[in-house]
């Protein structure tokens, strides 16, 4: 159980172009949902919180109208980043969590396979 | 300001030892802490957590510990296998609501020579 998908797993777009990237709970409904974005041999760098029906949370620093998020269901948020430049190119990985873990445990988040992001 | 910290970038042990891995956190107010495994290209997995009320939690090969009074947890594999060759995230986070932001560290690259 606790699957996350994303879609697509890579993208390739030209600079000043928007992508949208989605992230789906695929066998448990998610009550809140994180993007990430890696740099190469960095952590992970939390970006936004998402709750079903409600605003994004951003993080400091990052550009609310840049990153839009939507959290339509339980089951599935989007990240559209918007205007794309070359500096936006990353590894975005999407998370999940019950809240409750399944294995019993507390906020274990369940973590998408990423996409990974090209502006040429 | 990092407040989880993994101070060795890497790490390279031959199967069939012991591998340890160590992190460090600064923020007090951190109750519940995780690790994830990573390879590259795929999202990270959850490895195994434990609370701050607890200082040993075991699940077969992976044991972690912790120490409050040092703020200081560490990851234990025995035996490492190569299939354990992967990037290792020790996260942290606080509060009693579901859905709590997890801080992570920086990773090491663990290494398991056969």
């Amino acid at each position: 159980g606790a699957v996350v998908s994303q879609h697509p797993s890579r993208v390739i777009c030209k600079s000043g172009t928007s992508v949208k990237i989605e992230c789906r709970s695929l066998d448990f409904q998610a009550t809140t949902m994180f993007w990430y974005r890696q740099f190469p041999k960095k952590s992970l760098m939390l970006m936004a919180t998402s709750n079903e029906g409600s605003k994004a949370t951003y993080e400091q620093g990052v550009e609310k109208d840049k990153f839009l998020i939507n959290h339509a269901s339980l089951t599935l948020s989007t990240l559209t980043v918007t205007s794309a430049h070359p500096e936006d190119s990353s590894f975005y990985i999407c998370s999940a969590t019950v809240g409750k873990g399944l294995a019993g445990g507390r906020y274990e988040q369940y973590f998408g396979p990423g996409t990974r992001l090209t502006v040429t | 300001d990092q407040q989880v910290k993994q101070n060795s970038p890497s790490l390279s042990v031959q199967e069939g030892r012991i591998s340890i891995l160590n992190c460090d956190y600064t923020n007090s107010m951190f109750d519940y802490f995780l690790w994830y495994k990573k390879y590259p290209a795929e999202g990270p997995t959850f490895l195994i957590s434990i609370s701050s009320i607890k200082d040993k939690n075991e699940d077969g090969r992976f044991t972690v510990f912790l120490n409050k009074s040092a703020k200081h947890l560490s990851l234990h594999i025995v035996p490492s296998q190569p299939g354990d060759s992967a990037v290792y995230f020790c996260a942290a986070t606080r509060g009693e609501t579901s859905g709590s932001r997890l801080t992570f560290g920086e990773g090491t690259q663990l290494t398991v020579n056969p």
